[in-house]
């Protein structure tokens, strides 16, 4: 079964410093995909960044990157030059491809970034 | 342009009493995905649409739970006789046709079963 894992249930980055998420993830699956949601206090999921399996490159929007390790199956947020607006919580996710051709997200439990000014 | 609607935005129901969580998509987007999420955790998979059918409801927690998506547009979680486990908030995500892993999600519904 696919599993994503995000161990730091809390990280705090001083304002203008960059700050890493980190996010494990375990699938048997040679085709997959992972993405970055942000979730502020309004509750709303945010897509930020999304990296499949057979990339190349790593993921890049704008201040968002993400740090794909295929091999260590990890899939890191780096946010470079945090802002205040940036302090919410963060999920990692896996997409599963069901039979049908539909994907279900799978998510890890979340990373709350509070960026001090 | 609009993006997923959800309502009520809150809801704060007695236990035993059924409750009806509504979802509106973006337009032209075909699949629809309910999620939830309990307090502090991560979200939960719990039904999908393609058009009008749901060919995996496995996500589902008990029969108490049910959804339907009429016209290929707005959706309908129904909660029957709802227990305080149920608290929670109820997320939506519609995924356009051409590029059906990206999933857009709306503001949720939280529930709150007293």
């Amino acid at each position: 079964a696919q599993k994503i894992t995000q161990t730091q249930p809390g990280m705090f980055v001083q304002e203008k410093e960059a700050v890493t998420l980190d996010c494990t993830y375990d699938t048997s699956d040679p085709s997959y995909g992972l993405f970055w949601y942000k979730q502020p206090s309004s509750g709303e999921m945010i897509f930020l960044i999304y990296q499949g399996s057979y990339d190349q490159q790593n993921a890049t929007e704008g201040r968002y990157s993400l740090n794909f390790q295929k091999a260590r199956k990890s899939a890191n947020l780096v946010i470079s030059a945090s802002q205040l607006g940036d302090s919410a919580m963060y999920f990692c996710a896996m997409r599963e491809e069901a039979s049908g051709g539909y994907n279900k997200l799978i998510f890890g439990a979340g990373t709350r970034l509070a960026v001090h000014p | 342009g609009a993006g997923v609607s959800q309502s009520p935005s809150n809801k704060v129901t007695e236990k035993g009493k059924d409750v009806e969580l509504r979802c509106d998509p973006i337009s032209g987007h075909t699949a629809l995905y309910w999620y939830r999420q309990s307090l502090g955790q991560g979200l939960e998979f719990l039904i999908y649409f393609q058009g009008n059918s749901a060919p995996d409801k496995s996500g589902l927690p008990s029969d108490r739970f049910s959804a339907e998506r009429t016209g290929g547009s707005v959706s309908t979680l129904t909660i029957q006789r709802t227990q305080q486990e149920d608290s929670a908030v109820y997320l939506c995500a519609s995924s356009p046709p051409r590029t059906p892993y990206e999933q857009y999600f709306g503001p949720g519904t939280r529930l709150t079963v007293t």
